[in-house]
């Protein structure tokens, strides 16, 4: 257990339709990541938060949308949704924002299907 | 433009016997290499990992080797377990990171057979 919690674990949805994930990080995590992994693809980083800002930008597409909240927990909004949007979505934490790169902790991610 | 590589997608093993991961990548500008293991339905956990100045790491029967020349990393398992199944991950960190966004390959999935 990373202790890193996401839910929901899964998700249903259809096409047109907007969805909100939710990430809490590791207590004591100040930064928040995002990846998207589509099938038989590596992880993609989309996005991170450092202490309720936005950090570094990926490959994120303009219909979605995150944010981090005082209490550090994030979400990742996602809107118009696309049957190629379907794919699992992780969220990691870090103690820093400036990431020394092992100290990303993964949740297990949330698995969207968009039918 | 893939910019981290793992050109296979699976891996048979017998166990006791080495496994041997392989990832390559295209762009010069990165300063460290992790791998990650995955098991079904949880995220991916941290490995190992190797500063682009070294050219070897090893953690009990996990050594990383790095060969900048030929832009190529690899992992080797020494001895192969079951409980070793998973999608292994490597990935790498642009030297211009200030995020610690980190890049990463499509995976290769192990499999460790009794």
């Amino acid at each position: 257990d990373s202790g890193v919690t996401q839910t929901p674990k899964h998700l249903i949805t259809a096409t047109g339709q907007r969805v909100t994930l939710r990430c809490s990080p590791r207590s004591g995590d100040l930064s928040v990541y995002w990846y998207q992994q589509s099938l038989d693809q590596g992880l993609q980083f989309l996005i991170q938060y450092y202490n309720g800002e936005e950090r570094a930008k990926g490959n994120i597409l303009e219909r979605f949308s995150a944010q981090q909240f005082p209490d550090l927990h994030s979400e990742l909004n996602l809107s118009s949704l696309e049957l190629g949007d379907s794919a699992l979505y992780f969220c990691a934490s870090s103690e820093s924002g400036t990431g020394i790169p092992y100290e990303q902790y993964f949740g297990p991610g949330t698995r969207l299907t968009v039918t | 433009d893939q910019q981290v590589k793992q050109n296979s997608p699976s891996l048979s093993v017998q166990e006791g016997r080495i496994s041997i991961l392989n990832c390559d990548y295209t762009n010069s500008m990165f300063d460290y290499f992790l791998w990650y293991k995955k098991y079904p339905a949880e995220g991916p956990t941290f490995l190992i990992s190797i500063s682009s100045i070294k050219d070897k790491n090893e953690d009990g029967r996990f050594t990383v080797f790095l060969n900048k020349s030929a832009k190529h990393l690899s992992l080797h398992i020494v001895p192969s377990q079951p409980g070793d199944s998973a999608v292994y991950f490597c990935a790498a960190n642009p030297i211009y990171n200030q995020g610690g966004k980190l890049i990463f390959g499509q995976g290769t999935e192990l499999s460790v057979k009794p």
